[in-house]
């Protein structure tokens, strides 16, 4: 079945520092991949998406990029700032799937000043 | 612009003690999903409706049930709340079917006591 697998956290940074969390999935045909952010005690926010092989996904400075060849969407930031600190959910979607989102463990990423 | 509302935002309620929480959404979506979600674990998908259509996990336990009286609520009930239970649940919306982004709410945080 459909699987997605991310870097186990806590990854701890300083301010300015370069982020990258990866994340690598197996699925069945051809699915849309998907970063999602959960913000202390909120729920879900959709953080950006890429729907097929070499699209790439940007908003809030952050970007992945649909590696269908490494199947991967590994998730990067240049200057990570304290706000950006969350857990991230990679995730991906297959109508195969039944319609469902299939989630990673989740990161989480702690920012100090 | 709220679009998907959760309702309490935070519950406690008493071992075996039956509760609903709530979900709306301004957004006409015909698809409305119930997660939960355990100490920022993955969320784990509970049920979905895709419009009055009922779809429970396979290992969704028989204590959670849920209702959608119309296009814009959805309600869970936990009709016997156990410690267990204790998590975090989200309410999620999909414009249709085989529309993969989901737009989630903020969260119910569930106690039991």
């Amino acid at each position: 079945g459909d699987s997605v697998t991310q870097m186990e956290g806590p990854v701890t940074l300083s301010e300015e520092a370069f982020l990258t969390i990866n994340c690598t999935y197996t699925a069945t045909g051809y699915p849309s991949l998907f970063w999602y952010v959960q913000y202390p005690g909120e729920g879900l926010q959709l953080l950006l998406k890429a729907t097929k092989a070499d699209d790439k996904g940007s908003n809030k400075g952050f970007e992945a990029t649909y590696r269908k060849e490494t199947t991967s969407f590994h998730l990067e930031k240049g200057s990570v700032q304290v706000s950006d600190s969350a857990v991230y959910f990679c995730a991906l979607f297959t109508p195969a799937a039944g319609n469902k989102l299939t989630f990673g463990g989740g990161t989480r990423v702690l920012v100090k000043p | 612009d709220a679009m998907v509302i959760q309702n309490p935002r935070y519950q406690v309620t008493q071992f075996g003690k039956p509760v609903t929480l709530s979900c709306s959404q301004t957004l006409n979506h015909n698809v409305m999903y119930w997660y939960q979600q355990k100490s920022s674990q993955a969320p784990k998908l509970l049920f979905h409706y895709y419009d009055k259509d009922f779809n429970n996990e396979a290992d969704t336990p028989d204590n959670f049930q849920s209702r959608r009286p119309n296009t814009s609520f959805c309600f869970l009930d936990i009709r016997s709340p156990g410690l267990g239970d204790a998590a975090m649940y989200l309410c999620a919306t999909t414009p249709g079917w085989g529309q993969e982004t989901q737009y989630f709410g903020p969260g119910t945080r569930l106690l039991v006591l």
